[in-house]
Protein backbone atom coordinates (compact mmCIF):
# COMPACT_ATOMS: atom_id res chain seq x y z
CA UNK A 1 0.00 0.00 0.00
CA UNK A 2 1.06 3.63 -0.22
CA UNK A 3 1.64 5.28 2.85
CA UNK A 4 3.97 8.25 3.72
CA UNK A 5 4.85 9.34 7.06
CA UNK A 6 6.11 12.26 9.22
CA UNK A 7 6.29 13.80 12.30
CA UNK A 8 3.95 16.99 12.77
CA UNK A 9 5.75 19.05 14.53
CA UNK A 10 9.15 19.69 14.82
CA UNK A 11 10.68 23.10 16.80
CA UNK A 12 14.48 24.23 16.36
CA UNK A 13 16.97 27.62 17.60
CA UNK A 14 18.00 29.59 14.94
CA UNK A 15 21.41 28.06 13.91
CA UNK A 16 20.87 24.36 14.78
CA UNK A 17 20.10 21.79 12.70
CA UNK A 18 17.12 20.55 11.57
CA UNK A 19 16.29 16.56 11.46
CA UNK A 20 13.01 16.16 9.51
CA UNK A 21 12.07 12.41 9.26
CA UNK A 22 9.92 10.14 6.75
CA UNK A 23 8.87 6.55 6.56
CA UNK A 24 7.23 5.21 3.46
CA UNK A 25 5.85 1.86 2.84
CA UNK A 26 6.53 1.10 -1.45
CA UNK A 27 9.58 -0.23 -2.24
CA UNK A 28 9.21 0.05 -5.64
CA UNK A 29 9.51 4.18 -5.09
CA UNK A 30 11.90 5.82 -7.85
CA UNK A 31 12.39 8.94 -6.63
CA UNK A 32 11.98 10.51 -3.26
CA UNK A 33 11.05 14.04 -2.60
CA UNK A 34 10.96 16.70 -0.03
CA UNK A 35 8.81 20.27 -0.63
CA UNK A 36 8.55 22.69 1.39
CA UNK A 37 5.40 24.84 2.04
CA UNK A 38 5.13 28.30 3.25
CA UNK A 39 1.61 29.46 4.44
CA UNK A 40 -1.30 30.22 1.99
CA UNK A 41 1.30 29.06 -1.06
CA UNK A 42 2.35 26.41 -3.50
CA UNK A 43 5.10 23.87 -3.00
CA UNK A 44 8.55 24.52 -3.42
CA UNK A 45 10.90 21.26 -4.77
CA UNK A 46 14.09 20.90 -2.43
CA UNK A 47 15.79 18.29 -3.25
CA UNK A 48 15.31 15.02 -4.96
CA UNK A 49 17.44 11.44 -4.84
CA UNK A 50 16.65 8.73 -6.48
CA UNK A 51 15.66 5.29 -4.88
CA UNK A 52 19.77 3.74 -5.85
CA UNK A 53 20.74 6.61 -3.40
CA UNK A 54 21.99 6.44 -0.01
CA UNK A 55 23.04 10.68 0.16
CA UNK A 56 22.59 13.78 -1.14
CA UNK A 57 23.60 16.94 -0.46
CA UNK A 58 22.94 20.29 -1.45
CA UNK A 59 24.24 23.28 0.08
CA UNK A 60 22.51 23.61 3.70
CA UNK A 61 20.35 20.55 3.00
CA UNK A 62 21.23 17.38 3.25
CA UNK A 63 19.20 13.86 2.60
CA UNK A 64 19.60 10.67 3.41
CA UNK A 65 17.87 7.66 2.74
CA UNK A 66 17.84 3.95 4.21
CA UNK A 67 16.36 1.87 1.92
CA UNK A 68 16.12 -0.53 3.80
CA UNK A 69 13.81 0.46 6.54
CA UNK A 70 12.54 2.30 3.70
CA UNK A 71 13.28 5.85 6.01
CA UNK A 72 14.20 9.18 4.67
CA UNK A 73 15.38 12.04 6.59
CA UNK A 74 16.27 15.94 5.11
CA UNK A 75 18.64 17.66 7.41
CA UNK A 76 18.60 21.33 7.62
CA UNK A 77 21.54 23.09 8.97
CA UNK A 78 22.11 26.49 10.72
CA UNK A 79 18.52 26.16 10.32
CA UNK A 80 17.17 29.86 9.92
CA UNK A 81 13.92 32.00 10.87
CA UNK A 82 13.12 31.91 7.15
CA UNK A 83 12.86 28.15 7.18
CA UNK A 84 10.05 27.85 9.23
CA UNK A 85 7.37 26.10 7.09
CA UNK A 86 5.30 23.00 6.28
CA UNK A 87 8.03 20.02 4.99
CA UNK A 88 6.40 17.27 2.84
CA UNK A 89 8.50 14.12 1.68
CA UNK A 90 7.04 12.00 -1.08
CA UNK A 91 7.26 9.27 -3.07
CA UNK A 92 7.22 8.26 -6.78
CA UNK A 93 5.79 5.00 -7.71
CA UNK A 94 3.14 5.58 -10.71
CA UNK A 95 2.24 8.80 -9.01
CA UNK A 96 3.71 10.85 -6.43
CA UNK A 97 2.47 10.11 -2.49
CA UNK A 98 2.86 13.00 -0.11
CA UNK A 99 3.80 13.01 3.74
CA UNK A 100 1.45 13.95 6.21
CA UNK A 101 4.03 17.07 6.76
CA UNK A 102 5.64 18.41 9.26
CA UNK A 103 5.61 21.88 10.23
CA UNK A 104 8.89 23.44 11.51
CA UNK A 105 9.08 26.78 13.66
CA UNK A 106 12.25 28.34 14.42
CA UNK A 107 12.71 30.45 17.04
CA UNK A 108 15.79 32.90 18.00
CA UNK B 1 13.62 25.51 -11.31
CA UNK B 2 10.97 25.57 -13.63
CA UNK B 3 8.02 27.95 -13.41
CA UNK B 4 4.19 27.14 -12.72
CA UNK B 5 1.34 28.88 -13.07
CA UNK B 6 -2.50 29.35 -11.47
CA UNK B 7 -5.04 31.51 -12.23
CA UNK B 8 -7.27 32.86 -10.47
CA UNK B 9 -5.14 32.60 -7.12
CA UNK B 10 -8.43 33.07 -5.33
CA UNK B 11 -12.20 33.11 -5.88
CA UNK B 12 -15.32 33.16 -4.03
CA UNK B 13 -18.27 31.59 -5.85
CA UNK B 14 -21.90 30.64 -5.18
CA UNK B 15 -23.10 27.29 -4.66
CA UNK B 16 -24.08 25.90 -7.50
CA UNK B 17 -22.31 28.04 -10.23
CA UNK B 18 -19.01 26.30 -11.78
CA UNK B 19 -15.28 27.77 -11.59
CA UNK B 20 -12.33 27.04 -13.96
CA UNK B 21 -9.06 27.06 -12.66
CA UNK B 22 -5.99 27.50 -15.30
CA UNK B 23 -2.37 26.18 -14.84
CA UNK B 24 0.52 27.27 -17.20
CA UNK B 25 4.29 25.49 -17.43
CA UNK B 26 5.67 28.92 -18.41
CA UNK B 27 8.91 27.58 -19.47
CA UNK B 28 8.90 24.05 -19.92
CA UNK B 29 6.86 21.72 -21.94
CA UNK B 30 4.45 19.55 -19.58
CA UNK B 31 3.97 16.71 -20.86
CA UNK B 32 1.86 15.24 -17.58
CA UNK B 33 0.26 17.89 -15.15
CA UNK B 34 -1.49 17.09 -12.29
CA UNK B 35 -4.13 18.42 -9.97
CA UNK B 36 -4.45 18.21 -6.49
CA UNK B 37 -6.19 19.40 -3.40
CA UNK B 38 -5.34 20.62 0.37
CA UNK B 39 -7.60 20.59 3.00
CA UNK B 40 -6.36 23.01 5.78
CA UNK B 41 -3.49 21.81 7.96
CA UNK B 42 -3.59 18.29 5.51
CA UNK B 43 -2.00 17.17 3.09
CA UNK B 44 -1.73 17.15 -0.56
CA UNK B 45 -4.50 14.77 -2.15
CA UNK B 46 -3.94 13.58 -6.55
CA UNK B 47 -7.10 14.20 -7.75
CA UNK B 48 -6.28 13.56 -11.47
CA UNK B 49 -3.66 13.00 -13.90
CA UNK B 50 -3.57 14.27 -17.15
CA UNK B 51 -1.29 13.62 -20.08
CA UNK B 52 -1.37 16.55 -23.29
CA UNK B 53 -4.34 15.29 -25.53
CA UNK B 54 -5.81 12.73 -23.51
CA UNK B 55 -8.57 12.13 -21.23
CA UNK B 56 -7.13 12.31 -17.52
CA UNK B 57 -6.74 9.71 -15.07
CA UNK B 58 -9.14 10.11 -11.95
CA UNK B 59 -8.42 8.72 -8.09
CA UNK B 60 -10.43 6.72 -6.54
CA UNK B 61 -13.28 8.93 -5.24
CA UNK B 62 -12.92 11.60 -7.33
CA UNK B 63 -16.19 12.80 -9.38
CA UNK B 64 -14.72 13.34 -13.23
CA UNK B 65 -18.36 14.75 -13.79
CA UNK B 66 -17.79 17.46 -11.21
CA UNK B 67 -13.61 17.78 -11.56
CA UNK B 68 -13.24 18.46 -15.33
CA UNK B 69 -9.97 18.40 -16.40
CA UNK B 70 -8.65 19.41 -19.85
CA UNK B 71 -5.14 19.52 -21.05
CA UNK B 72 -5.00 20.59 -24.07
CA UNK B 73 -1.67 21.98 -24.99
CA UNK B 74 1.70 21.23 -23.43
CA UNK B 75 1.56 24.18 -21.43
CA UNK B 76 -1.66 24.09 -20.45
CA UNK B 77 -4.23 22.55 -18.27
CA UNK B 78 -7.56 23.53 -16.96
CA UNK B 79 -9.82 21.84 -13.90
CA UNK B 80 -13.77 23.03 -13.71
CA UNK B 81 -15.14 22.67 -10.79
CA UNK B 82 -18.88 22.05 -11.57
CA UNK B 83 -21.99 22.98 -9.63
CA UNK B 84 -19.66 24.39 -7.11
CA UNK B 85 -20.98 23.15 -3.20
CA UNK B 86 -19.56 24.66 -0.61
CA UNK B 87 -17.45 21.06 0.25
CA UNK B 88 -15.62 21.74 -2.57
CA UNK B 89 -13.86 24.74 -0.95
CA UNK B 90 -10.17 23.66 -0.62
CA UNK B 91 -6.59 24.65 -1.80
CA UNK B 92 -6.14 23.10 -5.02
CA UNK B 93 -2.59 23.16 -7.12
CA UNK B 94 -1.36 22.20 -9.95
CA UNK B 95 1.57 20.43 -10.67
CA UNK B 96 3.62 19.85 -13.93
CA UNK B 97 6.41 17.25 -14.87
CA UNK B 98 8.07 17.79 -18.09
CA UNK B 99 10.53 15.14 -19.83
CA UNK B 100 13.09 15.20 -17.23
CA UNK B 101 13.69 12.56 -15.01
CA UNK B 102 12.05 12.99 -11.33
CA UNK B 103 11.08 16.59 -11.33
CA UNK B 104 7.90 18.28 -10.62
CA UNK B 105 6.88 21.36 -10.20
CA UNK B 106 3.96 23.15 -8.58
CA UNK B 107 1.91 26.03 -8.88
CA UNK B 108 1.13 28.16 -6.23
CA UNK B 109 -2.48 27.08 -5.59
CA UNK B 110 -6.30 28.62 -6.43
CA UNK B 111 -8.13 28.67 -2.94
CA UNK B 112 -11.37 28.57 -3.66
CA UNK B 113 -14.72 29.36 -1.54
CA UNK B 114 -17.96 28.22 -2.31
CA UNK B 115 -20.69 30.20 -0.60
Amino acid sequence: GEDVEQSLFLSVREGDSSVINCTYTDSSSTYLYWYKQEPGAGLQLLTYIFSNMDMKQDQRLTVLLNKKDKHLSLRIADTQTGDSAIYFCAERTDKLIFGTGTRLQVFP
Amino acid sequence: GAVVSQHPSWVICKSGTSVKIECRSLDFQATTMFWYRQFPKQSLMLMATSNEGSKATYEQGVEKDKFLINHASLTLSTLTVTSAHPEDSSFYICSAAGTGLGEQYFGPGTRLTVT
